[in-house]
């Protein structure tokens, strides 16, 4: 699976967008873009993941570039809940065994 | 409610002294996995199982063994505990491969 590159940290006001990116250049054409987060040391959560179209849902939308070798997390209205480590995972679908999460951006929301 | 659940939360133990920590999903998943958390290491794989009696070996298997006789436990088990595993340990389930992972609270466990 391919490997991603993620900025260490990045800050937001609260009630702004928060947009998060990921460079996946070496991403294949059956990998998916996955995001997870971590909020403190609980048990990451799922946020949303796509292949190469934009996808929305309650929690995020994923902005995946037309070449595929990058892409952007937005949290529309970011709340101080949302300060956490956010991942940004490739993985092949169907691949059960790889799963490499990476050191992530850890998201600052600042009142 | 849809969860995996992991218990202990918290354990602290002896060098040598086995232990198993227990795992279970009620969302009737198919695929389990087991990872351990430290610090500028992010999250590895140590065993994962795609289905009752199919276990395989992740990233970092030494040290450790898993089963999964039914579909909803998969128990992770230190026969001989050293102060190196002392980590940060989730499970984690999914429906299948094209699904989402859904993780456990954790379990922190210090060896000493």
């Amino acid at each position: 699976d391919a490997k991603t590159t993620q900025p260490p940290s990045m800050d937001c006001a609260e009630g702004r967008a928060a947009n998060l990116p990921c460079n996946h250049s070496t991403i294949s054409g059956n990998e998916y873009v996955y995001w997870y987060r971590q909020i403190h040391s609980q048990g990451p959560q799922y946020i949303i993941h796509g292949l190469k179209n934009n996808e929305t849902n309650e929690m995020a939308s994923l902005i995946i570039t037309e070449d595929r070798k990058s892409s952007t997390l937005i949290l529309p209205h970011a709340t101080l809940r949302d300060t956490a480590v956010y991942y940004c995972i490739v993985r092949v679908r169907n691949n059960f065994n790889k799963f490499y999460f990476g050191s992530g951006t850890k998201l600052n929301v600042k009142p | 409610e849809a969860q995996v659940t992991q218990n202990p939360r918290y354990l602290i133990t002896v060098t040598g002294k086995k232990l198993t920590v227990t795992c279970s999903q009620n969302m009737n998943h198919e695929y389990m996995s087991w990872y351990r958390q430290d610090p500028g290491l992010g999250l590895r794989q140590i065993y994962y199982s795609m289905n009752v009696e199919v276990t395989d070996k992740g990233d970092v298997p030494e040290g450790y063994k898993v089963s999964r006789k039914e579909k909803r436990n998969f128990p992770l088990i230190l026969e001989s505990p050293s102060p190196n595993q002392t980590s940060l340990y989730f499970c984690a389930s999914s429906l299948r491969g094209n699904s989402p992972l859904h993780f456990g609270n954790g379990t922190r466990l210090t060896v000493t």
